[in-house]
């Protein structure tokens, strides 16, 4: 099957911790990008990134970073230094075709704390 | 900076019957793409329709139809003979030729039986 896939589903994190959700795609696209969803919110841009082994900082960036060592995989890490972690994270992937690339969108993965 | 903005929190309409979600954009550029998504209750975002700002013509999905005003920078969209399983929120979103999406903060849409 093609597609997105994000895990965990659900993921406590403990103060001061660390944690990382795991994105990868198969479709053979391009970019990849995660947003956060707050309820009553829409999504709102984390990273993303068009090639690998380059990344750019979204509109909330501060407390997370990202790696993209490979085209199919963009995990992105919450660190102790975001301070409201709580949200609903999407990753979406697509590819560049300088106009009307879609996004399509992963399951998500819940964050809380603990 | 761009923005979209939904002005409707939340819409009910019975089955069968027809609803119309509105979405407003402010943008300077001329070139642009629009999209509507559909996130239902399993949170997995689902794309319902998009369209190019330089095309006149409404882009139409099967019941799903815009009605794109560019000199309004409106952009809402139609469903036709609504159906259960299109209880969802549904986010309006915008791209220039060179950037990001830019999602308003959604409506939630009931359809009752």
């Amino acid at each position: 099957d093609g597609g997105i896939t994000q895990s965990p589903k659900y993921l406590f994190r403990k103060e001061g911790q660390n944690v990382t959700l795991s994105c990868e795609q198969n479709l053979n696209h391009d970019a990849m990008y995660w947003y956060r969803q707050d309820p009553g919110q829409g999504l709102r841009l984390i990273y993303y990134s068009q090639i690998v082994n380059d990344f750019q900082k979204g509109d909330i960036a501060e407390g997370y970073s990202v790696s993209r060592e490979k085209k199919e995989s963009f995990p992105l890490t919450v660190t102790s230094a975001q301070k409201n972690p709580t949200a609903f994270y999407l990753c979406a992937s697509s590819i560049l075709a300088g106009g009307l690339e879609t996004q399509y969108f992963g399951p998500g993965t819940r964050l809380l704390v603990l | 900076a761009q923005t979209v903005t939904q002005s409707q929190p939340e819409m009910s309409v019975q089955e069968a019957e027809t609803v119309t979600l509105s979405c407003t954009y402010d943008t300077s550029e001329n070139n642009y793409y629009l999209f509507w998504y559909k996130q239902p209750p399993s949170r997995q975002m689902i794309l319902v329709i998009r369209q190019e700002a330089y095309k006149q013509q409404n882009a139409t999905e099967n019941r799903f139809s815009v009605n794109f005003q560019k000199a309004a920078k409106s952009f809402s969209l139609k469903i036709s003979d609504s159906q259960l399983g299109d209880t969802a929120m549904y986010f309006c979103a915008f791209r220039r030729s060179q950037g990001n999406l830019i999602f308003g903060k959604g409506t939630k849409l009931s359809v009752k039986p």
